[in-house]
């Protein structure tokens, strides 16, 4: 059965510094999409993406953040300045996109990012 | 602004002890509702989606039904592996694909 697979599963870095999360949606599909769930609390949507642009995001994605599909396969989330809040799980899902909009969404398993 | 309440919090069932937990929701323009399995460390694994007041889906021990202001996920005879964070997403208004989720409930199911 098809997966979203993320990497690193794990990414430990300094306040400041700037990270790329990466993501394989699943290949067939169309839309992707970034959540995220700080320790104790809801998954919160990030952003999406079709066709190569962002086609939502919430207020969380500021422009410190931005999104990426470098080819075919990645999806890329960059985040460039990091802060101790950004320390969350990130995840990546992907959804079918065809015909009518709500189609499910299947997400990977998440990097957990630190930021020290 | 959407709103996805769901309780209780955590639940602590007995093997063989049916139960439910409840999904309300808040929203302009109800699309679908999600459920979805969480495990600790681990991304949440799809289980079902409704879309119109009155459907209901079966899973194996689990079934989801949907009313105009809920949702609930019955258990039938839980296992111990049925142990989980059991989430609850709605997508909602016009042409939006973002889920806003609740915080789940922390089911745990004792041999």
């Amino acid at each position: 059965e098809p997966e979203v697979t993320q990497t690193p599963s794990h990414q430990v870095t300094q306040m400041g510094q700037e990270v790329i999360l990466r993501c394989v949606p699943i290949s067939n599909h169309l839309y992707f999409y970034w959540y995220r769930q700080i320790l104790g609390q809801k998954v919160e949507f990030l952003v999406s993406f079709y066709n190569n642009e962002i086609s939502e995001k919430s207020e969380i994605f500021d422009d410190q953040f931005s999104v990426e599909r470098p080819d075919g396969s990645n999806f890329t989330l960059k985040i460039r300045s990091t802060k101790l809040e950004d320390s969350a799980m990130y995840f990546c899902a992907s959804s079918r996109g065809t015909g009518r909009v709500t189609d499910t969404q299947y997400f990977g398993p998440g990097t957990r990012l630190t930021v020290l | 602004e959407d709103q996805v309440t769901q309780s209780p919090e955590a639940l602590r069932l007995q093997e063989g002890e049916s139960s439910s937990l409840n999904c309300s929701y808040t929203v302009s323009g109800l699309r679908g509702l999600f459920w979805y399995r969480q495990d600790p460390g681990k991304g949440p694994e799809f289980l079902f989606t409704l879309y119109s007041a009155g459907e209901e889906k079966e899973k194996e021990r689990l079934k989801a039904t949907l009313t105009k202001k809920e949702s609930f996920l019955h258990i039938t005879a839980p296992k111990p592996e049925d142990s989980a964070t059991y989430l609850c997403a709605v997508q909602a208004g016009t042409g939006r694909r973002a889920l806003t989720f609740g915080s789940g409930t922390r089911l745990q199911v004792q041999p």
